[in-house]
């Protein structure tokens, strides 16, 4: 079945450590999405990329990073500069034509919890 | 503003209907959707509608969208526990290439 995978599920970081969330999917989509989400603040976005080699930011992006080297992968980096990322982390993908997300809209992965300690 | 408005907090008893209402902002959104997540989940797609559409149902869910007043609402009938979730209203504004989400409805259901 085509779907979505993010890994880990619960990720614990150290201070002035950097980690890697993963997100992979097997649909073929074009777009993919990382937001954050905060109790009460709802969904953040922080990167996206609609094409292989190319991404932007969102309107969080400080204190993070991604890469688009492959269609089917889009990890995003948690760097030291970010000063508050304990949040729950989700990524999404889309089919698109032409620019326009198609009627499914996103498909979601199932988040990875972050935790500093 | 690009804002997607709901309400934050709903509380139903069980067996009655829920509605949750979203007002949106663009006017050339193509299609609205509703999402929903359950505790430590994703998001998961319930229903969309068209622009072009004023009601869409699906078994005890029915949306209904009034272009003119950009409202959007989402009902569910005879609510039951599974349905303790929190609700994403969400745009695709043709300018655009992301999906605009509001806050999200936490739906609490009391006994």
């Amino acid at each position: 079945d085509g779907g979505i995978t993010q890994s880990p599920k619960y990720l614990f970081r150290k201070e002035g450590q950097n980690v890697t969330l993963s997100c992979e999917q097997n649909l073929n989509h074009d777009a993919m999405y990382w937001y954050r989400q905060d109790p009460g603040q709802g969904l953040r976005l922080i990167y996206y990329s609609q094409i292989v080699n190319d991404f932007q930011k969102g309107d969080i992006a400080e204190g993070y990073s991604v890469s688009r080297e492959k269609k089917e992968s889009f990890p995003l980096t948690v760097t030291s500069a970010q000063k508050n990322p304990t949040a729950f982390y989700l990524c999404a993908s889309s089919a698109t034509r032409a620019g326009r997300i198609l009627n499914y809209g996103y498909t979601f992965g199932s988040g990875t919890r972050l935790t500093v300690v | 503003g690009e804002d997607v408005e709901q309400s934050l907090f709903l509380s139903v008893r069980e067996g009655d209907s829920s509605v949750i209402n979203c007002t949106y902002t663009d006017s050339s959104s193509t299609y609205l959707y509703w999402y929903k997540q359950e505790p430590g989940a994703g998001l998961q797609l319930l229903t969309y509608i068209f622009s072009n559409m004023d009601m869409k149902q699906d078994q005890r869910l029915t949306v209904l969208l009034n272009k003119k007043d950009k409202h959007l609402s989402l009902r569910i009938a005879d609510t039951q526990t599974g349905d303790s979730a929190i609700y994403f209203c969400a745009e695709s504004p043709n300018r655009d290439d992301k999906i605009i989400f509001g806050k999200g409805t936490r739906l609490h259901i009391l006994p």
